[in-house]
């Protein structure tokens, strides 16, 4: 079965601290990757797109890693701001014929002032 | 570039009824994909209109359906509520068919069941 796991669930630290999310998957023939952000009761917020050929892609305080043997891929959060503060999903397209996204629970990241 | 719209923001039913949500687009997207997401089971796929054609169901009851329309504007309707629907109904928009561009979601439907 095609899944893909976050760990931890949630995460506290201080402002200004470098961190990384996880996320892990069962099938290492993915299409692509992309990672979400999620506020209290909204839509998902697109952060960066990794494309199976890529190994990384950045967009400002983000950069996310893709490792396609081990199955991971890492979300970094240099010098988190409060405004950080939010639900971190990771999704893959695992290819095939269902061609849909396959969601991660999610990270549950605060960020103490 | 206005983003992916969603209407109506909120819903309340009641057990039996049945609801249309609408979801519109960004301009040029031609597919709409339609998730369900609930505090227990995360974001769950439901399906995937691209031109006019469903491509892709998840595994939900024949009581979700949906269509997409020639403007790539797309409805899901639920019949036959049942509490567990209760949930945040996503749609999200894509250059190409499948998951294979980049995913641009809407502020959702939130759905309550009585």
């Amino acid at each position: 079965k095609q899944e893909v796991t976050q760990i931890p669930a949630a995460l506290s630290v201080p402002e200004g601290e470098n961190l990384v999310l996880n996320c892990s998957f069962t099938d290492s023939a993915i299409y692509n990757l992309q990672w979400f952000r999620q506020d209290p009761g909204k839509g998902l917020t697109s952060l960066l797109l990794i494309q199976s050929s890529q190994r990384e892609q950045t967009s400002g305080r983000l950069n996310a890693s893709l490792d396609k043997s081990s199955g991971r891929s890492t979300l970094y959060i240099a010098a988190s701001q409060p405004g950080d503060s939010a639900t971190y999903l990771c999704a893959v397209d695992y290819g095939g014929s269902q061609g849909n996204l396959i969601f991660g629970k999610g990270t549950k990241l605060s960020v103490k002032p | 570039k206005a983003g992916v719209t969603q209407t109506p923001r909120y819903l309340i039913k009641t057990r039996g009824q049945q609801v249309t949500l609408s979801c519109s687009p960004i301009s040029g997207h031609r597919s709409v994909s339609w998730y369900q997401q609930t505090p227990g089971q995360g974001l769950q796929f439901l399906f995937e209109y691209f031109s006019e054609t469903q491509r892709n169901k998840g595994n939900f009851p024949g009581r979700f359906s949906g269509r997409q329309f020639s403007n790539s504007r797309s409805e899901m309707n639920v019949s036959t509520l049942e509490l567990g629907d209760s949930a945040l109904y996503l749609c999200a928009s894509s250059l190409v068919a499948g998951g294979r561009g980049e995913q641009f979601f809407g502020p959702g439907t939130r759905l309550t069941v009585l």
